[in-house]
């Protein structure tokens, strides 16, 4: 079955603009999560979706939102782009509880 | 609230040494346990994982044991190829459903 998709692969972004992330999860997972990897901070969350609605949310400012679709499929938006946005974006899908995420290959966000 | 500590990378092995890498965490109740690895310019991917105390987890060689009395969940293998090359993650999800990663560990092998 398809994996997680994540799109686009790469992005290069201007500083103060903004910009959409886009995540299809496995079929049938109704839980999509995303994460940013920097080699600094390592995996930070962001924030969870299931069904719809903001379950768990991390420590980023209201600069960072997403959401999610009735279809599962979630996008995160990062308005007024800031040099350290500049990160791999993960989303990850789950069954729920107890099951481990799945991961997408990640969108390679750059800001200059 | 919940964390997860993993041992210092990186960890540099010959080939077919044996791997441990440590992996404890703070958290109430029963949490799940994962370990996720992650190769170079890739998304993470599921390793093994295990739901309850003294369950074992295990894949592709790698080995893990929930041990609730240590509150560990140490990553083993008993001989390395240089294609295991990657950085391991061990991560818990708690009974909220919330997920939190260690900081990763760097394992090289060199042939």
């Amino acid at each position: 079955k398809a994996g997680v998709t994540q799109t686009p692969r790469y992005l290069i972004k201007t500083r103060g603009q903004q910009v959409t992330l886009s995540c299809s999860p496995i079929s049938g997972h109704r839980s999509v999560s995303w994460y940013q990897q920097t080699p600094g901070q390592g995996l930070q969350f962001l924030f969870e979706y299931f069904s719809e609605t903001q379950r768990n949310k991390g420590n980023f400012p209201g600069r960072f939102s997403g959401r999610q679709f009735s279809n599962s499929r979630s996008e995160m938006n990062v308005s007024t782009l800031e040099l350290g946005d500049s990160a791999l974006y993960l989303c990850a899908s789950s069954l729920g509880s107890g099951s481990g995420y799945t991961f997408g290959s990640g969108t390679r966000l750059t800001v200059v | 609230g919940n964390s997860v500590t993993q041992m210092e990378g990186p960890v540099t092995l010959s080939e077919e040494a044996f791997l441990t890498i440590n992996c404890t965490y703070t958290a109430t109740g029963y949490p799940s346990l994962f370990w996720y690895v992650q190769y170079p310019g890739e998304g993470l991917q599921l390793l093994l994982k295990a739901t309850k105390a003294d369950d074992k987890g295990s894949n592709k060689g790698f080995e893990a044991t929930y041990r609730k009395e240590t509150t560990s969940f140490h990553l083993e293998k008993g001989s390395v190829q240089v294609s295991d090359s990657a950085v391991y993650f061990c991560a818990l999800r708690s009974e909220n459903q919330k997920v939190t990663f260690g900081t990763g560990t760097k394992l090289q092998v060199i042939p």
